[in-house]
């Protein structure tokens, strides 16, 4: 089955600092790739996502890359702010539509003002 | 639109004993999943429904798990008896019939002693 690895597992960054979370996947199937943020004692939100015919996709100051050929896809925040502090978890799903997602383990992100 | 609801948040039980959890899904949302997080480690899944129908409960630990979707609208999820191992937060999901990502409920917090 699919395997989803994220690294890293904390990163702590500088208000204003950007921030990069890595991940890659095994099944060169999978095809949708959301990223989820968890704030603390909230629920997961999807934050943004990425299909596998796109290499590229930003939101404000958010923004995810994707690369087929080497299986890996990040999620980059630039101008990071103390309230972008939660973990965020990539995911990779394989087919359309409904489907399970394969999660990776989350990232502590800490933005210190 | 009401958001995905789960019950209880918490829950504290003895080893051997029974524990259900509820999961009210948005309200059209066919797909309804449960995930689990273990010691932080990443968001495991457990099953998946379309509508009443499990579509995929590959994810289900042993047979002392037990999930049902009455008439495709709330769902339960049964642990009986628990084991020590079983502690974890339980995530509830939905999605649309087409849809790709999901809406996380808040999570159930089982503890067992």
């Amino acid at each position: 089955g699919e395997n989803v690895e994220q690294h890293p597992s904390t990163l702590s960054v500088q208000e204003g600092d950007s921030a990069v979370i890595k991940c890659t996947y095994s099944d060169s199937a999978s095809n949708y790739f959301p990223w989820y943020k968890q704030e603390l004692g909230k629920r997961p939100q999807l934050i943004i996502d990425i299909r596998s015919n796109v290499g590229e996709k930003k939101d404000q100051r958010i923004a995810v890359t994707l690369n087929k050929t080497a299986k890996h896809f990040s999620l980059h925040i630039t101008e990071t702010q103390p309230e972008d502090s939660a973990v965020y978890f990539c995911a990779a799903k394989i087919g359309t539509n409904a489907g399970k997602s394969t999660f990776g383990d989350g990232t502590t992100l800490t933005v210190k003002p | 639109e009401a958001g995905v609801t789960q019950f209880p948040s918490h829950s504290v039980i003895e080893k051997g004993q029974t524990v259900t959890l509820r999961c009210d899904p948005i309200s059209g949302h066919d797909n309804l999943y449960w995930y689990r997080r273990v010691m932080g480690k990443e968001i495991k899944f457990l099953l998946h429904f379309v509508k009443e129908s499990k579509q995929d409960e590959s994810g289900m630990p042993n047979n002392r798990f037990l999930a049902e979707r009455t008439g495709g609208t709330y769902s339960t999820l049964k642990v009986q008896p628990a084991e020590l191992e079983d502690s974890g937060v339980y995530f509830c999901a939905s999605s649309q019939r087409w849809g790709d990502g999901y809406t996380f409920g808040s999570g159930t917090r089982l503890t067992v002693v």
